[in-house]
């Protein structure tokens, strides 16, 4: 069955750095889109960063732009959300999603979610 | 950026009640539109694709609609197990944003 596992959640300082990892397992990883989406407590879903089946293409929302970084290793069958100069309005509980194909769609299986918190 | 809106932005109702809520885009997105329920502590679960079809697993109970930027997810008889948090997610452009999202309450 699908699995997706993430981790590297945890306490970061503002101005911090942070790397969560997204594993994958029970489908073929290499035909599908990812997605990271994230939800601060108590608040809706924010979609933050999509990657297509290949890499080839890959987008932010306008808020992550310039800090954070996706990438997807189709080998290992993982994803990756480099995260930079964190703010404390970052903190949220951070999903790892699969895309219903390869270009950006919507998101069918999720992970449990890893949980961030920007805080001094 | 495309622009999601949801009303209302919670409804309170009984089990067998009929429950609509709507999703406005701020520009044409065609179909390219899901609906996402989630319970509290838990990941969203997709319900509805492209609009109006129904994902896999998901009970028979929901339908979506279009009428031209506007969206309609309905649930024909409500159930226990339906008492949770509805968003919309815009999938034509990027950033593919979110609903703010609507709550189904317990009456």
């Amino acid at each position: 069955q699908v699995q997706l596992v993430e981790s590297g959640g945890g306490v970061v300082r503002p101005g911090g750095s942070l790397t969560l990892s997204c594993a994958a397992s029970g489908f073929t990883f290499s035909n599908h889109a990812m997605h990271w989406v994230r939800q601060a407590p108590g608040k809706g879903l924010e979609w933050v960063a999509f990657m297509s089946y290949d890499g080839s293409k890959y987008s932010y929302a306008d808020s992550m732009k310039g800090r954070f970084t996706i990438s997807r290793d189709n080998f290992q069958n993982t994803m990756t959300l480099q995260m930079n100069s964190l703010r404390p309005e970052d903190t949220a509980v951070y999903y790892c999603a699969r895309d219903l194909g390869r270009f950006g769609e919507l998101c069918d299986y999720w992970g449990q979610g890893t949980l961030v918190t920007v805080s001094s | 950026d495309i622009q999601m809106t949801q009303s209302p932005s919670s409804v309170s109702a009984s089990v067998g009640d009929r429950v609509t809520i709507t999703c406005r885009a701020s520009q044409g997105i065609s179909t390219w539109l899901g609906w996402y329920q989630q319970k509290p502590g838990k990941a969203p679960k997709l319900l509805i694709y492209a609009a109006s079809g129904l994902q896999s697993g998901a009970p028979s109970r929901f339908s979506g609609s279009r009428s031209g930027t506007d969206f309609t997810l309905t649930i024909s008889s409500l159930q226990p197990e339906d008492f949770a948090t509805y968003y919309c997610q815009q999938a034509h452009t990027p950033p593919f944003t979110f609903g703010p999202g609507t709550t189904v309450e317990i009456k």
